[in-house]
């Protein structure tokens, strides 16, 4: 059965504080994985896909990377509006289920 | 356009009603699901519908009636909802296998 893991729980930056989110991850066959932002009452909003191990992925702030066994989402330099549940998924052998994490809250304090 | 449309937004209903969500999108996309989300927890998958069929109903209780008229539109029958069903209820949509899915706004319900 696919796991997927994410730490911390949560985490409060102050603005311009850089760090990372992880996603840990165990599958029989790796299809890709997904990192998803949700903020409070909305749906998740896609922000990147992922492969192979050694894949980079970017978007103004935000970096993901995919190893083995894990993925590091880095936030640099952090702002407020970054505040929000970050999300990582697994889809399933046949591609229709995802497994999800249990998100990592973010807050970026001004 | 990466669009997944949902109406209503927020939905208030008594045990003894009748009513429905509707999705929408215009991507091609031959995969929909509905998804149900309580707080601080992340989606959890309720049925999915491929190429206009119901693949995969996760036993979910038959007062949530799922319905696909067509390709572009997935809709979600409720009738004698518990309290227990207050949630946000998110559709999605996904191109293919190992393809990412794009969600929806959701719609809030509540119910009384």
């Amino acid at each position: 059965e696919d796991q997927v893991t994410q730490s911390p729980e949560a985490l409060r930056l102050q603005e311009g504080e850089s760090s990372s989110l992880n996603c840990s991850y165990t599958v029989s066959g790796l299809r890709g994985l997904f990192w998803y932002r949700q903020d409070p009452g909305k749906g998740p909003e896609f922000l990147f896909t992922l492969y192979s191990a050694g894949e980079e992925k970017e978007k103004e702030r935000l970096k993901a990377t995919l190893t083995k066994k894990e993925s590091f989402l880095h936030i640099t330099a952090p702002k407020p509006e970054d505040s929000a549940t970050y999300l990582c998924a697994v889809p399933e052998t046949s591609g229709s289920r995802l497994t999800f994490g249990e998100g990592t809250q973010l807050t970026v304090n001004p | 356009d990466t669009e997944v449309t949902q109406t209503p937004k927020h939905l208030v209903m008594g045990m003894t009603n009748k009513k429905s969500l509707k999705c929408e999108q215009h991507m091609g996309h031959r995969a929909m699901y509905w998804y149900k989300q309580k707080a601080k927890k992340p989606p959890e998958l309720m049925f999915v519908y491929s190429y206009e069929k119901l693949s995969i109903n996760e036993s979910v209780p038959s007062r949530f009636s799922p319905e696909c008229p067509n390709s572009s539109l997935l809709n979600l029958h409720l009738h004698a909802l518990q309290p227990e069903d207050s949630a946000l209820y998110l559709c999605a949509s996904r191109r293919g296998p190992a393809y990412e899915q794009f969600f929806g706004p959701g719609t809030r319900l509540t119910v009384l």
